[in-house]
């Protein structure tokens, strides 16, 4: 069975720093690996995917991949008040549009102003 | 674009009652997907749909669930009997492989079930 792995936090950052999230997972076959931030009483909404080892570059967020540790993180650079939220790790075989996802519980993220 | 719609937003039921949440998927979406989220387990994979028919029902914890595509715009999750740990937030979310963002599952709003 499927696991990802993630540190449930929460982790306290300080305002205009790096917040670094980190995510392991089981299933050496996985193909696509997603981040998904998730708001108190809100749904998961999709903020980066990587399919290929080393990073990926998304405005402010920074997505690396190392298949052979089986390990992703989520790299937040000059974090704001606004990105205080649960980031959610998410696996699958195949495309993500296309195949049920295997997510980790979540890391609380906490921006100090 | 509406999103995805789910009804009811909150459900309060008592122990041993039917319980049926609706989904509508964004228009022209081929994948539909039911999830459950619950402090304890996360977020998990109840079932998924490609055009209307069952493709994965193995996150389907026992027969007391059911869930129905009939057709392209509207399923259904059924449980029934209800017992309280069924409560969770479960949230639908559609995707499609056509055009853009094929790697992308847009979550509706979620039902907060809570079975007494």
């Amino acid at each position: 069975q499927k696991e990802v792995e993630q540190n449930s936090g929460p982790l306290s950052v300080p305002e205009g720093a790096i917040a670094s999230l980190n995510c392991t997972y089981s299933d050496r076959g996985s193909q696509s690996f997603f981040w998904y931030r998730q708001y108190s009483g809100k749904s998961p909404e999709l903020i980066m995917s990587i399919y290929s080892n080393g990073d990926k570059e998304d405005g402010r967020f920074t997505a690396q991949l190392n298949k052979a540790s089986q390990y992703v993180s989520l790299l937040i650079r000059d974090s704001q008040p606004s990105d205080s939220a649960t980031y959610l790790c998410a696996v699958t075989d195949l495309g993500g549009g296309a195949d049920g996802l295997t997510f980790g519980k979540g890391t609380h993220l906490i921006i100090q102003p | 674009d509406a999103g995805v719609i789910q009804s009811p937003r909150h459900e309060v039921t008592e122990m041993g009652q039917e319980v049926t949440l609706r989904c509508k998927p964004i228009s022209g979406h081929d994948y539909l997907f039911w999830y459950r989220q619950t402090m304890m387990r996360g977020l998990e994979l109840l079932i998924y749909f490609n055009n209307n028919v069952p493709i994965d029902d193995s996150g389907m914890p026992e027969d007391r669930f059911s869930a129905k595509m009939p057709n392209a715009s509207f399923s259904t999750l059924k449980i029934q009997p209800s017992e309280p740990r069924d409560s969770a937030v479960y949230f639908c979310a559609s995707s499609s492989l056509a055009g853009g963002q094929t790697d992308t599952q847009y979550f509706g709003p979620g039902t907060r079930l809570t079975v007494l």
